[in-house]
């Protein structure tokens, strides 16, 4: 069963430039196949749509959340952190046939 | 404004059964196609079902495989998933996700979620 792997948590100070990763336990992560997209979730609240197709902005996410690929890796960079960006973050991989495989979330500290 | 309203919730024992609705609105329901994705308590978010544009295609996870059944009326703007054989590891909030694609051929492939529901709490216990 193919594994979406993250870092479990990340502190960054205000200001700061933060990027997080989402690999795969096995291959590499691809635009094409695999459209990473990004999400961000504070407590008691679902999700909200970051990022998809590897590097496009959702409507209404500034402009310091950007997506690469770096490497084998989707990733997601915010540019100029915030207080207000102290979230959970979660990379979603699309695996073929209608099946997804979310990682198991970033935990990001501004401080 | 799109919205999706999921009910139905609510405490069941093991081995139960319960049916999720998700109420949509603002958006051509018959047009997209739409997901289950949960949360179990202090937990990460899981992946759990699909639905294709027209039912015609439906996708699960291993974990509720063979237990779980999703399904739509598009007359009705509405998602649903039927859960049976409950266990204690299906506690969770669960939330439905309109994906901005049909899950058909695609030359312009958006699979996402971009819009999700407030999510409606299932507990499992006896």
């Amino acid at each position: 069963q193919t594994v979406v792997t993250q870092e479990p948590s990340f502190s960054v100070s205000p200001g700061g430039t933060v990027t997080f990763t989402c690999g795969l336990s096995s291959g590499s992560v691809s635009t094409d196949y695999h459209h990473p997209s990004w999400y961000q979730q504070t407590p008691g609240q679902p999700p909200r749509t970051l990022i998809y197709n590897t590097n496009t902005r959702s409507s209404g996410v500034p402009d310091r959340f950007s997506g690469s690929i770096l490497g084998q890796k989707a990733a997601l960079t915010i540019a100029g952190a915030q207080a207000d960006d102290e979230s959970d973050y979660f990379c979603l991989l699309y695996m073929g046939r209608g099946i997804w495989v979310f990682g198991g979330g970033t935990k990001l500290t501004v401080l | 404004e799109v919205q999706l309203v999921e009910s139905g919730g609510g405490l069941v024992q093991p081995g139960g059964s319960l049916r999720l609705s998700c109420a949509a609105s603002g958006f051509s329901f018959s047009s997209y196609a739409m997901s289950w994705v949960r949360q179990a308590p202090g937990k990460g978010l899981e992946w759990v079902s699909a639905i294709s544009v027209g039912g015609g295609g439906t996708y699960y996870a291993d974990s509720v495989k063979g237990r779980f059944t999703i399904s739509r009326d598009d007359s009705k703007n509405t998602l649903y998933l039927q859960a049976n054989s409950l266990r204690d590891e299906d506690t969770a909030v669960y939330y439905c996700a309109k994906v901005p694609d049909s899950l058909g051929q695609c030359t312009d492939c958006k699979r996402h979620f971009d819009y999700w529901g407030q999510g409606t709490l299932v507990s499992v216990s006896s």
